[in-house]
């Protein structure tokens, strides 16, 4: 699975949008970009998923850029409740082991 | 849906002692659940895979023998820590891969502490 990188930490004023990026340059045609975030002393929750088109849920918005090197989850109105570490994962869908590699991911602060 | 649990939430035990954690999918069926290892201030780490009705794939540097995984159904996993010791405590989380294999569904976590 191709590696992600992703800022340390992020701070977001709430109510405002949070726009999260994560490169992945070396990302496979076949390879899926995924979200998740964890809540302290949780288990991840997942977010949203694609492979190269834009998609958005009922959490979030996900762009990923046309060449896909690069990709921003967006959480349009922020809530203090959405302060979490968000991780961004390339890999492939499905297949044999689905194993999800956890990278150090993003600490987002969302400030009253 | 999508739904995964695990019990207890937390333990505490004496070193030495075997521990079960059980992490069931409640509104799916799962043939392949994973084991999840998190220190403080650390990011997850991936201990094995478990796959219903056959050995678990442990990853690399993780003690088959020390962390004993039974995948006896399609809705129960269990990860049992034999003699524990203090360094194991840990936060320990499992996951279900999804009904349609899209991805994975996390469990609440359980906390270990080993005295």
């Amino acid at each position: 699975d191709a590696k992600t990188t992703q800022p340390t930490s992020m701070d977001c004023a709430e109510g405002r949008a949070a726009n999260l990026p994560c490169n992945h340059s070396t990302i496979s045609g076949n390879e899926y970009v995924y979200w998740y975030r964890q809540i302290h002393s949780q288990g991840p929750q997942y977010i949203i998923h694609g492979l190269k088109n834009n998609e958005t849920n009922e959490m979030a918005s996900l762009i990923i850029t046309e060449d896909r090197k690069s990709s921003t989850l967006i959480l349009p109105h922020a809530t203090l409740r959405d302060t979490a570490v968000y991780y961004c994962i390339a890999k492939n869908y499905g297949g044999a082991t689905n194993k999800l590699i956890f990278g150090t991911g993003t600490l987002l602060a969302v400030q009253p | 849906g999508a739904v995964v649990s695990q019990h207890p939430s937390w333990v505490i035990c004496k070193s030495g002692t075997s521990v079960k954690i059980e992490c069931r999918s409640l509104d799916f069926q799962a043939t392949t659940m994973f084991w999840y290892r998190q220190f403080p201030k650390q990011s997850l780490m991936l201990m094995a895979t478990s796959n219903e009705g056959s050995k678990a794939t442990y990853e690399q540097g993780v003690e088959k023998d020390k962390f004993l995984i039974n995948h006896a159904s399609l809705t129960l996993s269990t990860l049992t820590v034999t003699s524990a010791h203090p360094e194991d405590s840990s936060f320990y989380i499992c996951s279900a891969r999804g009904p349609l294999g899209e991805t994975q569904y996390f469990g609440p976590g359980t906390r270990l502490l080993v005295l």
